[in-house]
């Protein structure tokens, strides 16, 4: 069956400063999708950056990149340069491509609080 | 682009009655939707998918008849607790995949969630 596991329940950084966010995962399947996504305290999921397991390259969005290690089977999330607006919970997920659903997991989340 | 609306944000409603909320996809059309709880700093837990002109899937543990989903059209799906009780108090979100994309990259957009607290 398949995990997402989030180690950190929370963690605190300096504005300005990077932090990566851990996520590991289990799954059977040699195809799948890695999903990050942040949820400030007003409760909407955002979107942040998707890592395909075949992708050779590791996925970036403006500030987010993922290190993925396909090897270990992790898929930390790295933010550089933080701002004070990134304080929020970020989940990370998981979607099987070879599952009869378009289901995603998700792990417990990590809860960022950035400090001026 | 891939805005998803959730209506209402918040309800506040009295023990035994029912509680209609709408998803919405704005700029797509959504081949499935899905419908989440979340309590208290905690995960997301998925209810149901819900597929559009189909009966919803429902995961283990979610009662059919207390929580209807109708998903009329590829832009609509709607969550009805019925006869809502305090403990079915909770946050509720929706999510939306966008038609043609494949599958593996097949992103949820999500909305931005209904705050239910049953009297």
């Amino acid at each position: 069956a398949q995990k997402i596991t989030q180690t950190q329940p929370g963690m605190f950084v300096q504005e300005k400063e990077a932090v990566t966010l851990d996520c590991t995962y289990d799954t059977s399947d040699p195809s799948y999708g890695l999903f990050w996504y942040k949820q400030p305290s007003s409760g909407e999921m955002i979107f942040l950056i998707y890592q395909g397991s075949y992708d050779q390259q590791n996925a970036t969005e403006g500030r987010y990149s993922l290190n993925f290690q396909k090897a270990r089977k992790s898929a930390n999330l790295v933010i550089s340069a933080s701002q004070l607006g990134d304080s929020a919970m970020y989940f990370c997920a998981m979607r099987e491509r070879g599952g009869a659903t378009n289901k995603l997991i998700f792990g417990t989340g990590t809860l960022l609080a950035v400090q001026p | 682009g891939a805005v998803v609306s959730q209506h209402p944000s918040w309800v506040i409603c009295k023990s035994g009655t029912s509680v209609k909320i709408e998803c919405r996809s704005l700029d797509f059309q959504a081949t499935t939707m899905f419908w989440y709880r979340q309590f208290p700093k905690q995960s997301l837990m998925l209810m149901a998918t819900s597929n559009e002109g189909s009966k919803a899937t429902y995961e283990q543990g979610v009662e059919k008849d207390k929580f209807l989903i109708n998903h009329a059209s590829l832009t609509l799906s709607t969550l009805t607790v019925t006869s809502a009780h305090p403990e079915d108090s909770s946050f509720y979100i929706c999510s939306a995949s966008q038609v043609g994309q494949m599958l593996a990259k097949n992103i949820q957009y999500f909305g931005a969630g209904t705050r239910l607290s049953v009297l």
